[in-house]
This record gives structure tokens, C-alpha cells and sequence, in this order.
């Protein structure tokens, strides 16, 4: 058990719609990094909070959206769901921003029909 | 991002040491080597990281050439719990209004071990 928490573990949706996909960070870790795999894409690299703040970006569509509460849990947005968004979908965090293992959740595994 | 380049797959028979190999000719002077590996159905997990010296922990040792070109991650006794992609990682520090921790996966090695 890493510490980290994602609900909801399984998720099943149509296309079109939209969901929210909840991560809370191990006690005292301030980064929360967010990550897609995909069977074809592998593990793809989405957005990182620290703090509240955003620090980084990679390839997350203008469709997703993710945010940090001042409780340290992060939420990621999917909206306009379409098939290829089905995933298993990771959050890890992090004490620091910059350095330290990453330490991830066992995923959500979203299914677009 | 500076990348890395492993096997795609090594077999390993238990209880014997395996050294999974990574290239990672690009390296600049302060990018560390991290080494993560997902066992099936689960999240990635840390295993270790170094910098120029060789490292050791629990899990397994890391021994990173003299050039900082390549490195090799030695599990000294494999076990069927082992088996699993492991992911060779230069961190890339580059962010935005701040440092980042973020890691960039590759394909990895997809170790399977035979009992």
C-alpha cells in the first residue's frame, strides 16, 4: 500500500460524457503528478501540482482538466469522453516538487463505450 | 527530454541474479537515473535512483558506468515476485514557475522469471 488513494478504482461510461477521477496524496506530500496508460500509449505523462500550483505539463488534452484543493487532493476532469480515453489512469505523489520518489496510486480504470 | 533505451523483454530463471540494461547516451551532468517497475495490475513502483556513484538498497543495486552513459539495475536473487516492467527514467526537472519531479516513462523491460 503506497499511501495514495484513487477513487474510483472502476469506471464506466458513454461517450460524450464526463467524469471525475479523485486522488488523495499520501499524509504530508505536497506534489500530485497525474498519468495515463493505455495499452498503444503506455504510461503518458499528464500534469503535476505542487501545493495547489501547477508546475508541469505533458500531453493532456484540452478536454481533461486537473486541479489541487488546499487539502492537497487532486481531481482530474475528463469531459467529451470519447473511446479512446479508456485507461487505466494514475496519480503518485511526492514530498518535495523537485526531487523524491514518486509513490502512485493503483489507478482508476475508466472504460468509454 | 533526454530518453533511454532498454530490451523490450529478458527472462531470468529464480533465485539467479539479473541485470536489466539501459542506455541513456543523452545524459546531461545533473540528470539522475531512476528505475521504476509496475507488477502486473498495479501502479509503478520506485526501486531505486543514483547519480554518478553506484547504490544499493533493499530491492536492488544500480551500477552506473564511469561515462554516466548507461547503467545496469542488478536484482541479486530473482524471485517470481519480480517479474514485472521495469522502467529506466532520466527525471526531467524542467517545469514552469518551478522545478518539477515529473518522470517520463519509456517501454521499459519486461522481466519474466521461470521458477
Amino acid at each position: 500500500d503506497s499511501g495514495v488513494t484513487q477513487t474510483p478504482k472502476h469506471l464506466i461510461t458513454a461517450t460524450g460524457q464526463r467524469v471525475t477521477l479523485r486522488c488523495s496524496p499520501r499524509s504530508g506530500d505536497l506534489s500530485v503528478y497525474w498519468y495515463q496508460q493505455s495499452l498503444d500509449q503506455g504510461l503518458q505523462f499528464l500534469i503535476h501540482y505542487y501545493n495547489g500550483e501547477e508546475r508541469a505539463k505533458g500531453n493532456i488534452l484540452e478536454r481533461f482538466s486537473a486541479q489541487q484543493f488546499p487539502d492537497l487532493h487532486s481531481e482530474l476532469n475528463l469531459s467529451s469522453l470519447e473511446l479512446g480515453d479508456s485507461a487505466l489512469y494514475f496519480c503518485a505523489s511526492s514530498v518535495r516538487a523537485n526531487t523524491g520518489e514518486l509513490f502512485f496510486g493503483e489507478g482508476s480504470r475508466l472504460t468509454v463505450l | 527530454d533526454a530518453k533511454t533505451t532498454q530490451p523490450n523483454s529478458m527472462e531470468s530463471n529464480e533465485e539467479e541474479p539479473v541485470h536489466l540494461p539501459c542506455n541513456h547516451s543523452t545524459i546531461s551532468g545533473t540528470d539522475y537515473i531512476h528505475w521504476y517497475r509496475q507488477l502486473p495490475s498495479q501502479g509503478p513502483e520506485y526501486v531505486i535512483h543514483g547519480l554518478t556513484s553506484n547504490v544499493n538498497n533493499r530491492m536492488a543495486s544500480l551500477a552506473i558506468a564511469e561515462d554516466r552513459k548507461s547503467s545496469t539495475l542488478i536484482l541479486h536473487r530473482a524471485t517470481l515476485r519480480d517479474a514485472a516492467v521495469y522502467y529506466c527514467i532520466l527525471r526531467d526537472q524542467e517545469g514552469y514557475g518551478g522545478a518539477t519531479n515529473k518522470l517520463i516513462f519509456g517501454t521499459g523491460t519486461l522481466l519474466a522469471v521461470q521458477p
